[in-house]
């Protein structure tokens, strides 16, 4: 079936831009996790949702990061007046539930450079 | 103190080698592990979960010591397509979020 989607695949944008980035999780999956990965660099969480519930935006590192989930379903990160240390790949992953035992399904990630 | 602590290596082993990573988690709640592969410029993806008596799958046995804290991944016989980083997962405890280790670079030769 369909893993998860994530547009755009590259996204080259110069400083103090808005950036949006679209992530459509697995079908059916009720979890949905934004991170990103700067070069050589590990994971770092942003935010979740899990449901209907409010989400967990512990990780975002400034009031510039924002992000939605719709209907469930399609998320959307959004970074205001992007810095060129926002360069990074954002990953976007879902899982079944919101449970620290369930796998998380990763996208292909969105590359984003800030020129 | 990082939450998941791995040796970043990389770890240089020739065919048919057998390597160990290990991994160190600090918070003491924590209740699910796993070990995620990434390849380069690509998304990490599940290689296994980790079972308290310990589980193998394969070439692949990996362990979980609680009481120290501690998970290692065995692979045995390497292989050149085990090249890949190693990412040692554990989960938040309460904040029901997965921790990332920052991987363990393996790199088999020829």
């Amino acid at each position: 079936g369909a893993g998860v989607s994530q547009s755009p695949s590259n996204k080259v944008t110069e400083k103090g831009k808005d950036v949006e980035l679209r992530c459509d999780p697995i079908s059916g999956h009720t979890a949905l996790y934004w991170y990103r990965q700067s070069l050589g660099q590990g994971l770092e969480f942003l935010i979740y949702f899990q449901g209907n519930s409010a989400p967990d935006k512990s990780g975002l590192p400034s009031d510039r990061f924002s992000a939605e989930r719709t209907g469930g379903s399609v998320s959307t990160l959004t970074i205001q007046r992007t810095q060129q240390e926002d360069s990074a790949v954002y990953l976007c992953a879902s899982s079944l539930r919101l449970a620290g035992g369930d796998e998380q399904y990763f996208g292909p990630g969105t590359r984003l450079t800030v020129t | 103190r990082k939450e998941v602590e791995q040796d970043p290596g990389p770890f240089n082993v020739p065919e048919g080698a057998t390597v160990a990573f290990n991994c160190t988690y600090s918070n003491s709640a924590s209740q699910s592990f796993f070990w995620y592969r990434q390849d380069c410029r690509k998304e990490p993806k599940l290689l296994m979960s980790v079972y308290s008596s310990g589980n193998e799958d394969g070439r692949f046995t990996a362990q979980l010591n609680r009481a120290s804290q501690y998970i290692s991944l065995l692979i045995r016989d390497s292989k050149l397509s085990d090249s890949a980083t190693y990412l040692c997962v554990v989960d938040g405890g309460a904040t029901n979020k997965l921790i990332f280790g920052t991987g363990t670079l393996l790199a088999v030769q020829p």
